[in-house]
């Protein structure tokens, strides 16, 4: 079965901590997306990745970072957190468009707290 | 940016009530993806739909059904004879550029089916 898996599923940091949050798929995909979720505000994208060592800005890319090493492998890093990084992150990925298969599958989300 | 609006923030039925959730998006595009995905309680998005901008065709699966009309770019879907199962967060999400942006998720539209 295809599928994404994030590291964990509920993480608690402190102010100023750098944290990493790994999200790993098994489906060969090119494309890797963040999204964090918040209530009244949907999915909101972080970064995206296109192909290993490729990396875009999404909309809310401020106080992010991404690593992609390799291609089953997207990491999100909060270089300092801050408790307006309290949020569900949910990491996808996905073929390349066009294919017949093309649509995005999500993980399980981490539910990171900020204290 | 492209948009995509849910109105409906929160629809609460009854069991076995039919109901219709909307999506509506802006696009200058004439090639593009349409998705709608499902966000139970558990967390994860499930994949419910993709159809492209060519393919007018209403689809039924089951209980639920889409309307794609492009004329007023909306996207809708109903879900007949509601269940509770069905509660959930719903998600509508076009991807522009024949799927070569990343999904833009609406705000989302919380379905809550009363026994």
């Amino acid at each position: 079965d295809v599928k994404v898996t994030q590291s964990s599923r509920y993480l608690v940091k402190r102010t100023g901590e750098k944290v990493f949050l790994e999200c790993v798929q098994d489906m060969d995909h090119e494309n890797m997306f963040w999204y964090r979720q918040d209530p009244g505000l949907g999915l909101r994208l972080i970064y995206f990745s296109y192909d290993v060592k490729m990396k875009e800005k999404g909309d809310i890319p401020e106080g992010y970072s991404v690593s992609r090493e390799k291609k089953e492998r997207f990491s999100l890093i909060l270089e300092s957190a801050s408790t307006n990084q309290t949020s569900m992150y949910l990491c996808a990925s996905s073929p390349r468009a066009g294919t017949v298969n093309y649509g995005y599958t999500f993980g399980s989300g981490t539910r990171l707290t900020v204290v | 940016a492209q948009k995509v609006t849910q109105a409906q923030t929160e629809i609460s039925v009854v069991e076995k009530e039919d109901v219709t959730l909307d999506c509506v998006y802006e696009t200058r595009d004439t090639t593009y993806y349409l998705f709608w995905y499902k966000q139970p309680p558990s967390g994860e998005l499930v994949f419910l739909i993709r159809r492209n901008s060519f393919d007018e065709q209403n689809e039924i699966s089951g209980r639920y059904s889409w309307n794609f009309q492009k004329s007023t770019s909306s996207f809708n879907f109903t879900i007949t004879a509601s269940q509770v199962v069905d509660s959930a967060v719903y998600f509508c999400a076009p991807s522009y550029l024949s799927g070569n942006t990343p999904l833009v998720f609406g705000k989302g539209t919380r379905l809550s089916v009363i026994a």
